[in-house]
């Protein structure tokens, strides 16, 4: 019983060097959610998915890029990894359905410092 | 754009007691729902109870429940009989109800942190 599966959990990178974080998720979700989380900030919503090879910008896009070529998968990329990106990331997803309020499933979050 | 206040950024409660953590929201939509999420040190993203807006009736969960004021944009949580798992970071959250938006993204409060006292 996976639901999201977030990886990796932890990692340390320098400034300027990249990466990618992977969302996984097996319920067969149609939208899938990218957010991060910062002291004192909420979750704030980074880019989103509503099917497989679409994406849209949220709320704080900036320095980030994403792609969904697998429905079940999303994933997050940081092109050059700045400081202010410390942060706690989430991935989220749920049904298209809106009549049914179906909640978001979340991962249980990267933690992610750039030195 | 919608927003989401708690103006409570900690809270205390002694074991047993009650405790109510607040939300206030802006929106123009007639139509939404509403969550509080919990966020115990694990970081683990807990979903707490739900709302939906046209819905008179405040919804609970055992010792959980809301008092709903959609006119005055208002959705606090009450934890009844507080337990020291109930310690942790609570949030408040809105999503549209609208199925032209696009997606159900969550739009959250800054979040109150809840210590329960022994």
């Amino acid at each position: 019983n996976a639901g999201v599966t977030q990886t990796p959990k932890f990692r340390v990178l320098k400034t300027g060097q990249s990466m990618t974080l992977l969302c996984a998720q097996d319920m067969n979700h149609e939208y899938m959610y990218w957010y991060r989380q910062d002291p004192g900030m909420g979750l704030r919503l980074i880019h989103y998915s509503v099917g497989e090879g679409t994406t849209a910008k949220g709320e704080v896009p900036d320095g980030y890029n994403v792609s969904r070529l697998k429905k079940q998968n999303f994933l997050l990329g940081l092109e050059s990894a700045a400081p202010s990106q410390t942060s706690v990331y989430f991935c989220a997803s749920n049904h298209r359905q809106a009549s049914d309020f179906q909640p978001q499933h979340f991962g249980d979050g990267t933690r992610l410092s750039i030195l | 754009a919608q927003t989401v206040t708690q103006s409570q950024p900690e809270m205390s409660v002694q074991e047993a007691e009650t405790v109510t953590l607040s939300c206030t929201y802006d929106t123009s939509e007639s139509d939404y729902y509403l969550f509080w999420y919990k966020q115990p040190p694990s970081r683990q993203m807990i979903l707490v109870i739900r709302q939906e807006a046209y819905k008179q009736q405040n919804a609970t969960e055992n010792r959980f429940s809301v008092n709903f004021q959609k006119a005055a944009k208002s959705f606090s949580l009450k934890i009844s009989d507080s337990q020291l798992g109930d310690a942790a970071m609570y949030f408040c959250a809105y999503r549209t109800a609208y199925s032209g938006a696009g997606s159900y993204q969550l739009t959250f409060g800054k979040g109150t942190k809840l210590s329960v006292i022994p």
